[in-house]
């Protein structure tokens, strides 16, 4: 079992959509978690952060995290072209400065 | 203000060279991470340097070391290269336990 699962995608969505981008990860221990977007041959930009149960909401954007499921999202309200990049999930333990990154789902966004 | 900073952007090696790839935080930032990614998988961690000391390592073996300098610029370094050592390598730094913010644009290894 990886450590930190991502569909590969790609998940094509039509503009102005909502998009889901789903996450799961096995260390239970984990207590920070971050999502990136890295655009193609670009290197990774950190767009969310959340630390603790429920959603955290940022823009268009929101992450959503359970714990005791191991779950983590991340949703892209009214999505446009320019969101169309690898988006990667990345978990941290507590008092671990290692960042465990997912290998990334692909996003489309249809014009 | 200048972001991370990553030297060179692309090198070719050949198996059992060694090499070293630099990196220049972002003006506050004290903390240098070093990633290595493989083409359409996620960044590995490969360790982090805080105040010139390596305060955590990922899973790589002994062949990759680094330094962090008191300008807080850093090093990696890889000895006897694979041909499984091609891949980019990514700088990221933060401010003390921070996430990594910002990524350089990383340096491209090829090994033939």
């Amino acid at each position: 079992q990886k450590e930190v699962e991502q569909n590969s995608g790609p998940l094509s969505v039509p503009e102005g959509a909502i998009a889901s981008l789903n996450c799961t990860y096995s260390d239970r221990g984990s207590q920070s978690f971050f999502w990136y977007r890295q655009y193609s041959g670009k290197s990774p930009e950190l767009i969310m952060s959340i630390y603790s149960n429920g959603d955290q909401e940022d823009g268009r954007f929101t992450a959503q995290l359970n714990k005791a499921s191991q779950y983590v999202s991340l949703l892209i309200r009214d999505s446009q072209p320019s969101d169309s990049a690898t988006y990667l999930c990345a978990p941290r333990g507590d008092s671990s400065y290692k960042l465990i990154f997912g290998s990334g789902t692909r996003l489309l966004v249809r014009p | 203000d200048a972001g991370v900073t990553q030297s060179p952007t692309h090198l070719i090696k050949t198996r059992g060279q060694q090499v070293t790839l630099r990196c220049s935080p972002k003006s506050g930032h004290d903390t240098v991470s070093w990633y290595q990614q493989a083409l359409g998988q996620g960044p590995q961690f490969i360790f982090q340097y805080y105040e010139e000391e390596e305060r955590q390592r990922g899973n790589f073996p002994d062949r990759f070391s680094g330094h962090q300098f008191p300008n807080y610029s850093s090093e990696l370094n890889v000895n006897a290269l694979l041909l499984g050592d091609s891949a980019l390598y990514l700088c990221a730094s933060s401010f003390s336990q921070g996430p990594p913010q910002h990524f350089g644009d990383g340096t491209r290894l090829s090994i033939l």
